[in-house]
């Protein structure tokens, strides 16, 4: 069966500081991936996805995160965190084949600290 | 107006009101998208709309009933809800059904509290 594991659900960290959260999924068809962000009192909006290519992405606002089919990983990553990413984070799979279905994980809270 | 639009931002009604929400999206998408978000728990799929039809409805109870009467509105209408119903209520959209390469599309969400 299709699912995503968000292992954090609460990430603190100080300003300045690198953060990993953690996705990991499981499927037996390709998948598509994507990160989605909620700030306070907003809804969900996409930070980052990945379709094909490069297993690496990026987004606007310094994210990164890196497609690993063999430990079927999306892990998102940033160097340098600012109080602004305060946020809840959430990772998303879908799957090849015309199969209709998004699934989202737990989700993780990212509290920036100053 | 652009994105997904949704009102009211905030509710509060009795366990014996009837009310509605609504969601309009300007993107000329073709699928919608209501969502449940409860604290402390996963988002929950609560019903999709492709091209006006529904598509899906994942075991949501009778007071709550979806209406989609064209491809740029979605309605939640609500009765007799439950103290457990409150929660933020999330409408999205997306150019096609979700799956695949698709993304969403979320509005602010509509958050409802039952007393």
């Amino acid at each position: 069966a299709q699912s995503v594991t968000q292992l954090d659900s609460q990430v603190p960290v100080f300003e300045e500081a690198p953060v990993e959260l953690r996705c990991n999924y499981s499927s037996s068809v390709s998948v598509y991936l994507f990160w989605y962000v909620q700030y306070p009192n907003q809804g969900l909006q996409l930070l980052l996805k990945y379709l094909s290519g490069s297993t690496l992405v990026e987004s606007i606002n310094g994210f990164e995160a890196e497609f690993n089919k063999s430990q079927t990983s999306f892990h998102l990553r940033k160097p340098s965190v600012h109080i602004s990413d305060t946020a809840e984070y959430f990772c998303a799979v879908s799957f090849s084949g015309g199969y209709n279905k998004l699934i989202f994980g737990a989700g993780t809270r990212l509290a920036v600290h100053p | 107006e652009t994105g997904v639009t949704q009102t009211p931002r905030h509710l509060v009604m009795g366990m014996t009101n009837k009310k509605s929400l609504k969601c309009e999206q300007h993107l000329g998408h073709n699928a919608m998208y209501w969502y449940k978000q409860s604290a402390k728990k996963p988002l929950e799929l609560m019903f999709v709309y492709s091209l006006e039809e529904r598509v899906e409805n994942n075991s949501v109870p009778s007071r709550f009933s979806p209406e989609c009467p064209n491809s740029s509105h979605l309605f939640l209408h609500l009765h007799t809800l439950q103290p457990e119903d409150s929660a933020l209520y999330l409408c999205a959209s997306s150019q096609d059904r979700a799956g695949g390469a698709n993304v969403l599309t979320f509005g602010a969400g509509s958050r409802l509290t039952v007393l």
